[in-house]
């Protein structure tokens, strides 16, 4: 079975910091991808960057980037130069490559960032 | 906007109804999922269409049904409701290669339903 914990429920960040948000997983797959989705409170869920478990570079978008540590089971996401906007659930998600193509989501981390 | 789109955006409705929601994937995307988010259960899995055959069932109740229609767009029907369904229901596309795990799931912006 595929896990995915979010440790952080929720982060005060100001703005223009940079701003690491934390995400660990588990899973038996060989093969395997971890994605990040922020949802504001509008309500969507809008993909942020993917990372695949046999990427050698760690992902980047733009001011995203991912933090991925595979001996540790960890796939951070870091934002850099916080920005008002980023202020939204975080979700950290998995998916394998055995099985059924869904998404395994944690729990969530909410960031606000301050003025 | 990610190309995926849902109807209705809101639904209001009373306990024992029946109500039917609407995805139409984004163009070229073959593979609809069905995701429920509500405040106990977090994100939730519950069903996935494949070019029309259903390729894999999640923690979706009997009372919940769905279909991949010809034309890709996806219904999923939930019947005999309950207080507890009230959630954001997500559906979300992608192309779906066999067993790749690079395949980005992109959501529709979700239909709200509160049940009475």
């Amino acid at each position: 079975a595929q896990k995915i914990t979010q440790t952080q429920p929720g982060m005060f960040v100001q703005e223009k910091e940079a701003v690491t948000l934390d995400c660990t997983y588990d899973t038996s797959d060989p093969s395997y991808g971890l994605f990040w989705y922020k949802q504001p409170s509008s309500g969507e869920m809008i993909f942020l960057i993917y990372q695949g478990s046999y990427d050698q570079q760690n992902a980047t978008e733009g001011r995203y980037s991912l933090n991925f540590q595979k001996a540790r089971k960890s796939a951070n996401l870091v934002i850099s130069a916080s920005q008002l906007g980023d202020s939204a659930m975080y979700f950290c998600a998995m998916r394998g490559s055995q099985g059924a193509q869904k998404l395994v989501f944690g729990q969530g981390t909410r960031l606000t960032i301050n003025p | 906007d990610s190309g995926v789109t849902q109807t209705p955006k809101h639904l209001i409705t009373a306990t024992g109804q029946r109500v039917t929601l609407r995805c139409s994937p984004r163009s070229g995307d073959l593979s609809v999922y069905w995701y429920q988010q509500s405040l106990d259960q977090g994100l939730q899995f519950l069903i996935q269409y494949y070019n029309g055959e259903e390729r894999a069932k999640g923690n979706i109740l009997e009372r919940f049904s769905a279909q991949q229609f010809p034309d890709l767009h996806s219904e999923l029907n939930l019947s005999s409701l309950e207080l507890g369904d009230s959630a954001l229901y997500f559906c979300a596309s992608s192309v779906f290669p066999d067993r790749e795990s690079t395949d980005t799931q992109y959501f529709g912006p979700g239909t709200r339903l509160t049940v009475l």
